[in-house]
């Protein structure tokens, strides 16, 4: 397809279970965005790739959040010893140049942690 | 640090009524300003923006004025349609890619 595909559409964790979700930007973009968005606010930023280099991860709540590029496409978005508060819509974004303006979002993974 | 705060919802609107969504910002400096948009089943979107102070955003009939007096950015349309229905996040950024978002206002259009 020609949008940012995320898999999987929804994820049912134990508590303390290990959860990666995945990314696939449209084809070409440099730059990649990891949101998280809670029951009924905003998304809130995690961190942001161009290319393979992770330029900023001021956003990860924890050090059980880890994020990577290896080829400067596909990303992963990994959380270890999921807890309840992981419990969220998480949401990926890609652009092909620096404004905001051409930014494409998926449709996110539905994480929930029982 | 940089926040925005919108208008809590819902809101529920007849066809052909005019919206509005408050939303004003805090952060220093010029932030650019955007209206993002969430149809069920679709991801975000970009309605519109605006860089500077005085610039009016413009898109499918939406306008949004940055106000650097009042740090606002409110949404308007003269005359919604049912199709205009969704969850619509106002948005700042002071760098050319983090976003902080608004919680959303779910806007419901009544036939």
């Amino acid at each position: 397809g020609a949008g940012v595909s995320q898999s999987p559409r929804y994820k049912v964790a134990k508590r303390g279970q290990d959860v990666a979700l995945r990314c696939d930007p449209i084809s070409g973009h440099v730059s990649l965005f990891w949101y998280q968005q809670a029951l009924g606010q905003g998304p809130e930023f995690l961190t942001y790739f161009q290319n393979e280099a992770q330029l900023d991860k001021s956003g990860l709540p924890s050090d059980r959040f880890f994020a990577e590029r290896p080829e400067g496409s596909v990303s992963t978005l990994k959380i270890q010893r999921t807890q309840q508060e992981d419990s969220a819509v998480y949401l990926c974004a890609s652009r092909t140049g620096t404004s905001n303006e051409k930014l494409f979002f998926g449709s996110g993974t539905q994480l929930s942690v029982l | 640090g940089n926040s925005v705060t919108q208008m809590e919802g819902p809101v529920t609107l007849s066809e052909e009524a005019f919206l509005t969504i408050n939303c004003t910002y805090t952060a220093t400096g010029y932030p650019s300003l955007f209206w993002y948009v969430q149809y069920p089943g679709e991801g975000l979107q970009l309605l519109l923006k605006a860089t500077k102070a005085d610039d009016k955003g413009s898109n499918k009939g939406f306008e949004a004025t940055y106000r650097k007096e009042t740090t606002s950015f409110h949404l308007e349309k003269g005359s919604v349609q049912v199709s205009d229905s969704a969850v619509y996040f106002c948005a700042l950024s002071k760098n050319d890619y983090k976003l902080s978002f608004g919680a959303g206002t779910t806007v419901t259009v009544r036939a």
